[in-house]
């Protein structure tokens, strides 16, 4: 089983959509969760940090279930811009394990 | 402006060769990593330093060397003992230590350099 799964898509929703991913991760003692985008050939940045249960940034919601070791990723009103690969990054402790990433594809 | 420079963006090489990938960052951050990223699969760690002459192997080292001379320079060096180095090597900085809160956190990235093996 890899450490992060993710669903790699693509999710191909019109704009306005509201989509979610989800990621789950098999060590229990992670201790921090993060959500990167990666556009297309570029290098990934980070879009949100999730420390406890869950946090907002504007359209973006992520949430953590430690219980179900999953987070999620919740954009709402897609736009265009948002076309990406959203990676999911684990920190266990010793090392950040990066998902493979989910390919969103947001269409007019 | 504070970032991370890679250099160069495209490098080919022939088989044989070793071939150094420079990455420099002016964020005073302490540490410093390198993946590779290959296609359809997560980031996976070649390298990383916490402090100036000292580095860790990560998960897949074999092939691969670097130095910490400087706070700022992090150069990886792809042997001809690496079997398939055609990939996307990324540089990441981070803060580090009990100050930070987030020694493995919110690592920021260079802009890459893709390596082909002709």
């Amino acid at each position: 089983r890899k450490e992060v799964e993710q669903d790699p898509g693509p999710f191909n929703v019109p704009e306005g959509a509201t989509v979610a991913f989800n990621c789950t991760y098999s060590n229990s003692a992670s201790q921090s969760f993060f959500w990167y985008r990666q556009d297309c050939r570029k290098e990934p940045k980070l879009l949100m940090s999730v420390y406890s249960s869950g946090n907002e940034d504007g359209r973006f919601t992520a949430q953590l279930n430690r219980a179900s070791q999953y987070i999620s990723l919740l954009i709402r009103d897609s736009k265009l811009s948002d076309s990406a690969t959203y990676l999911c990054v684990v920190n266990n402790g010793n090392k950040l394990v990066f998902g493979a990433g989910t390919i969103l594809r947001v269409k007019s | 402006d504070g970032g991370i420079t890679q250099s160069p963006k495209y490098l080919f090489r022939k088989e044989g060769q070793n071939v150094t990938l420079s990455c420099e960052q002016n964020l005073n951050h302490d540490a410093m990593y390198w993946y590779r990223q290959d296609p359809g699969q997560g980031l996976r760690l070649i390298y990383y330093s916490q402090i100036v002459n000292d580095f860790q192997k990560g998960d897949i080292a074999e092939g691969y060397s670097v130095s910490r001379e400087k706070k700022e320079s992090f150069p990886l060096t792809v042997t001809s003992a690496q079997k398939n180095p055609t990939a996307f090597y990324l540089c990441a900085s981070s803060t580090w230590g009990q100050t930070s809160g987030r020694s493995w956190g919110e690592q920021f990235f260079g802009p890459g350099t893709r390596l082909t093996v002709l």
